[in-house]
């Protein structure tokens, strides 16, 4: 099957502590995605990448770094320079070419800190 | 700039009632792309429905219809018959073409109960 796989669902960070979420897809999708989801809120877009090697900032990429060195992959790293990360994370991934161009989104990382 | 506006915060219906779901959108861009998407409880967002700007033509899924107007630049989504399985978050999405960002309505959730 094809699709989007984020993990964990549920992590836990102490303050100070840098975390790594992971995201994979399967689509062959050239772009992919990272959104911050706050209780009650719409998403706001981290960063994103449509190629590998390659990735721009989004509306609040201050306190996360992202990598693509390969095309299935865009792992979301929250740093400790994040002030407030506790929020729900979604990766996306999306072709570039073709007419089917929306975005197809991972189930979520929940991250809370401790 | 590109801005999405969901204005109904939240609404609550009674089974079988229909309900509409307001997204107005700016761009002075001639070319782009409305969509809608679900978020159940779960967390994952689904797909509904991808419009491009040169297509005004209304489209009807099952109990789904959307109504797209250039001259109001809205995109409404209405639910004929509601079930509670319709219960979730509802987003609007804009994408300028070419551009490989969305900008996300902030999300008008929506409760039906029996």
């Amino acid at each position: 099957d094809g699709g989007i796989t984020q993990s964990p669902k549920y992590l836990f960070r102490k303050e100070g502590q840098n975390v790594t979420l992971s995201c994979e897809q399967n689509l062959n999708h050239d772009a992919m995605y990272w959104y911050r989801q706050d209780p009650g809120q719409g998403l706001r877009l981290i960063y994103y990448s449509q190629i590998v090697n390659d990735f721009q900032k989004g509306d609040i990429a201050e306190g996360y770094s992202v990598s693509r060195e390969k095309k299935e992959s865009f792992p979301l790293t929250v740093t400790s320079a994040q002030k407030n990360p506790t929020a729900f994370y979604l990766c996306a991934s999306r072709p570039l070419a073709g007419e089917d161009n929306e975005q197809f989104f991972g189930p979520g990382t929940r991250l809370t800190v401790l | 700039a590109q801005k999405v506006t969901q204005a109904q915060t939240e609404i609550s219906v009674v089974e079988k009632e229909d309900v509409t779901l307001d997204c107005v959108y700016e761009t002075r861009d001639t070319t782009y792309y409305l969509f809608w998407y679900k978020q159940p409880p779960s967390g994952e967002l689904v797909f509904l429905i991808r419009r491009n700007s040169f297509d005004e033509q209304n489209e009807i899924s099952g109990r789904y219809s959307w109504n797209f107007q250039k001259s109001t630049s809205s995109f409404n989504f209405t639910i004929t018959a509601s079930q509670v399985v319709d219960s979730a978050v509802y987003f609007c999405a804009l994408e300028v073409y070419n551009f490989n960002k969305f900008y996300f309505g902030s999300g008008t959730k929506l409760n039906v109960k029996p």
